[in-house]
């Protein structure tokens, strides 16, 4: 089947400082990759859409100047955490979709701690 | 709007028992309907989907659900628990205005007992 990569698998950092996670689509070209934010015991959020090419579509409620997305190429997408604060400490998944967004393919996600 | 409801975020069976995971939906429109299981610090693996062909779904690990219009549900079964299954269960649908995304419900986590 098809392999979502997601890099790092975990980082810490300290508050102040930005983090970039990537998430590349292996053997198949994304042309959309969606970004999730999980919170400890609760659901995937979806946080913005990402098609190739163009601006990301964010989620309401998600700021656009702390969570930047770029999405450059067919199988890379990055979203890069600004600033970081500990609030923003959370597991972070990102999928991509061959067509649709019902064939979605998940990243074994990025563990975040803001100290 | 789409959404999806599951009943219970923690259910405990034991191994070799039934497995039941409730989930129920809301749509003005024949949903897409999915169920992911994630493991411990992993992304998600679906496990199967509804796309309006037939009602009862037959997934992967033995898993399967059945769409029940009458009851706007799609609850997820398994015959005989096994240790492996334990995890958390995602209820999700297709939403948007043109189909762009899909959203999870609360999730379910399944404790499977020795």
């Amino acid at each position: 089947g098809a392999v979502v990569s997601q890099h790092p698998s975990r980082v810490i950092c300290k508050s102040g400082t930005s983090v970039k996670i990537e998430c590349r689509s292996l053997d198949f070209q994304a042309t959309t990759m969606f970004w999730y934010r999980q919170f400890p015991k609760k659901s995937l959020m979806l946080m913005a859409t990402s098609n190739e090419g163009s601006k990301a579509t964010y989620e309401q409620g998600v700021e656009k100047d702390k969570f930047l997305i770029n999405h450059a190429s067919l199988t890379l997408s990055t979203l890069t955490v600004t600033s970081a604060h500990p609030e923003d400490s959370s597991f972070y998944i990102c999928s991509a979709t061959l067509g649709g967004a019902n064939i979605q393919y998940f990243g074994a996600g990025t563990r975040l701690s803001v100290l | 709007a789409q959404s999806v409801t599951q009943l219970g975020s923690h259910v405990s069976v034991s191994e070799g028992a039934l497995v039941l995971l409730r989930c129920n939906y809301s749509s003005s429109v024949p949903p897409y309907l999915f169920w992911y299981v994630q493991y411990p610090n992993q992304g998600l693996q679906l496990l199967l989907k509804y796309t309006s062909a037939a009602t009862l779904v037959k997934g992967i690990n033995g898993f399967e659900a059945e769409f029940k219009k009458s009851e706007t549900s799609f609850h997820l079964t398994k015959p005989s628990a096994h240790m492996s299954d334990a995890a958390e269960y995602f209820c999700a649908v297709l939403v948007g205005n043109r189909d762009d995304k899909i959203i999870f419900g609360k999730g379910t986590r399944l404790h499977i007992l020795p």
